[in-house]
């Protein structure tokens, strides 16, 4: 049974970086990609974007400037950066797995980060 | 960017009676070498991560039951719940998996009359 289950920190200023982790339970990681992917309090869903396990990554454009994903296969774990965020990206942020060329299959629970002053 | 456009944005169906939820994308998902279309459906429900229904526009998940069901080819997709039942209270999406982006409908909140 797969699992994935993703921890970060949940209150962040304006400014500051987003950091979120996401650990891969069951299956195997390389035959995947793994993307991340928000909904804002109350409205709809935004893929932020995807990385498989050599670290190739593909980003939605209208976050690229400040998104960064990475991977560690020795853990089974990937990891989203998102810089100087804003009000605008509080949100509860989802890890997915994703076949290749395929839609995500499998949810982590989300974390919802809020950004505050 | 393909625009996924659900509709309605809600509706309220009494008890046993069907639901019918459209998706309408700005351009063709299907996918002619394999005759495939690269949209899925997924449920969410308060608190949740939404969950896969349909997936290739018509192929019920293992688990799901019967009484969801997807249709439709190229741009015009529709979710029908043949009989509603309490626990179908949610909210459904629409997602392209054809390009990235990939891309969701707004969403359709489901609710009981």
């Amino acid at each position: 049974q797969v699992q994935l289950q993703q921890w970060g920190a949940g209150l962040l200023k304006p400014s500051e970086t987003l950091s979120l982790t996401c650990a891969v339970y069951g299956g195997s990681f390389s035959a995947y990609y793994w993307s991340w992917i928000r909904q804002p309090p109350g409205k709809g869903l935004e893929w932020i974007g995807e990385v498989n396990h050599s670290g190739s990554t593909s980003y939605n454009p209208s976050l690229k400037s400040r998104v960064t994903m990475s991977v560690d296969t020795s853990k089974n774990q990937f990891f989203l950066k998102l810089s100087s965020v804003t009000a605008a990206d509080t949100a509860v942020y989802y890890c997915t797995r994703t076949p290749t060329g395929s839609y995500d299959d499998y949810w982590g629970q989300g974390t919802l980060v809020t950004v505050s002053s | 960017d393909i625009v996924m456009t659900q509709s309605p944005d809600s509706l309220a169906v009494s008890l046993g009676e069907r639901a019918t939820i459209n998706c309408k994308s700005s351009q063709s998902v299907l996918y002619s070498s394999n005759n495939k279309n690269y949209l899925v459906w997924y449920q969410q429900k308060p608190g949740q991560p939404p969950k896969l229904l349909i997936s290739w526009a018509s192929t019920r998940e293992s688990g799901v039951p019967d009484r969801f069901s997807g249709s439709g080819s190229g741009t015009d997709f529709t979710l029908t719940i043949s009989s509603l039942q309490a626990e179908d209270v949610a909210v459904y999406y629409c997602l392209q998996y054809y390009s990235t982006p990939r891309t969701f409908g707004q969403g359709t909140k489901v609710e009981i009359k």
